[in-house]
């Protein structure tokens, strides 16, 4: 079993429509989630992160996590064809040493318009 | 702004050559890493490094090798480039402290560079 799992999609919403992009984690260690959004043909870049439990709001976007059921998720309200990418969730277990990051595989969502 | 640049964009190399490809980041962060990127496995680690000179294996480090001279200067080594190894190469730089507004050890990827091997 992977230590994080994410359903790679693709997931196709149309202009407007409310996304949810989740992923589940096996760690009970990890305590900083954050999401990537990479365009095709680019790296990944940090779009928001979240630290332990709770949500955090940043414009249309929201990060959730449910620590309890090792979940964690991504909404996008109002998606835009400009939202079209794939989504990478990561996380670590701490804030001191060496951290990794582990990933999952991805989700690519399609918002057409 | 966090900027990691990778030396080319797109390569195209013949099978048993060897391949460089270099990473820079000005950001002081004593983390690096090298991953590739393939459809359905997502990001895998092929090495990383957290300090000059220092450097350990990843998931994936049978064929690559690596070299960390300078703090801002990463190398990923192909020895002898094999068609299997035609892939997306990511690398990312962190730091313990991350940025303002960033999670520790948040990762700051380049732009990528896309490798294929004939």
């Amino acid at each position: 079993q992977k230590e994080v799992e994410q359903d790679p999609g693709p997931l196709s919403v149309p202009e407007g429509a409310i996304v949810s992009l989740n992923c589940t984690y096996s760690n009970s260690a990890f305590q900083y989630f954050m999401w990537y959004r990479q365009y095709s043909r680019k790296g990944p870049e940090l779009l928001m992160y979240t630290y332990s439990s709770g949500n955090k709001e940043d414009g249309r976007f929201t990060a959730q996590v449910d620590k309890s059921s090792k979940y964690i998720s991504l909404f996008i309200r109002d998606s835009q064809p400009s939202d079209s990418a794939t989504y990478l969730c990561a996380m670590s277990a701490g804030n001191t040493g060496f951290q990794k990051l582990v990933f999952g595989t991805g989700t690519r969502l399609l918002v057409s318009p | 702004d966090v900027k990691v640049t990778q030396s080319s964009r797109y390569l195209v190399k013949r099978t048993g050559e060897k391949v460089f490809l270099e990473c820079v980041q000005d950001m002081d962060h004593e983390n690096m890493f090298w991953y590739r990127q393939d459809p359905g496995l997502g990001l895998r680690l092929i090495y990383f490094s957290y300090d000059v000179k220092m450097k350990e294996k990843g998931d994936i480090p049978e064929g690559y090798s690596v070299s960390r001279e300078k703090k801002e200067r990463f190398s990923l080594i192909l020895e002898s480039a094999s068609t299997n190894q035609t892939s997306m190469y990511l690398c990312a730089s962190s730091s313990v402290a991350g940025l303002a507004g960033s999670a520790p050890h948040t990762q700051y990827f380049g732009p990528g560079t896309r490798l294929t091997v004939l």
